[in-house]
């Protein structure tokens, strides 16, 4: 089976640093994604993770460890802006480009 | 370089109706996929089309179908429409049919079903 844990939702202060962790059962691997959603608006992407390690991205980074079927989004100096819903994607072995994705957290960034 | 882009935006439609979503893949990208995003979950993968046939295909029945077109760009058709049908309808498109490649979303189509 397949199965994605994210927790339900954060809070943080602006200004501060927040990770969000993602947990993941599938069937093979072939990558992990994360999306940054807001209310009634399509995904917009912020990374993708293959292998093994930390990719930076400016104020984002992304970290994967596949034996621990892990993830976790790191946000850096956080703005108002960055509230919003970030959602963690696995593509699975299946052959075609399928997602398979969590139900996102939902972060609230506080003056 | 084009984005992925949705029409329409906001649809409302009759149970038992059919409707017709589109979808313009971003500018490079021979493979489309379909997604259903319920309130307050994740997107749900719906299939997916390649050489404008589908090679991959998520738990939905078959009243749910679809089309490529030879410019890569899609149409998600739903037949019987339900209460449940109602939701957000997302596009991606990627680079490749599989494989380790990036996948982009369209802005989505706000189906509502009455």
């Amino acid at each position: 089976g397949q199965n994605i844990d994210q927790p339900t939702e954060m809070t943080a202060t602006e200004g501060a640093i927040v990770q969000i962790n993602c947990t993941y059962q599938t069937s093979g691997f072939n990558g992990l994604f994360w999306y940054q959603q807001h209310a009634g608006e399509a995904p917009t992407f912020l990374s993708y993770n293959v292998l093994d390690g930390l990719e930076e991205k400016g104020r984002f980074s992304s970290f994967l460890s596949r034996s621990k079927g892990y993830s976790y989004l790191l946000l850096k100096e956080l703005q108002m802006k960055d509230s919003a819903s970030y959602l963690c994607a696995v593509r699975p072995d299946t052959g075609f480009q399928k997602l398979v994705f969590g139900t996102g957290t939902r972060l609230l960034v506080s003056p | 370089e084009t984005g992925v882009t949705q029409s329409p935006t906001h649809l409302i439609k009759t149970r038992g109706q059919q409707v017709t979503l589109r979808c313009s893949s971003q500018s490079g990208h021979n493979t489309v996929s379909w997604y259903q995003q319920a309130l307050g979950q994740g997107p749900q993968f719906i299939f997916q089309y390649y050489r404008e046939e589908e090679n991959g295909r998520g738990n939905f029945p078959p009243r749910f179908s679809g089309l490529q077109f030879p410019n890569y760009s899609s149409e998600l058709n739903v037949n019987a429409l339900e209460l449940d049908d109602s939701a957000l309808y997302l596009c991606a498109s990627s680079a490749t049919p599989t494989g380790y490649t990036e996948a982009f979303f369209g802005q989505g189509t706000r189906l509502t079903v009455v």
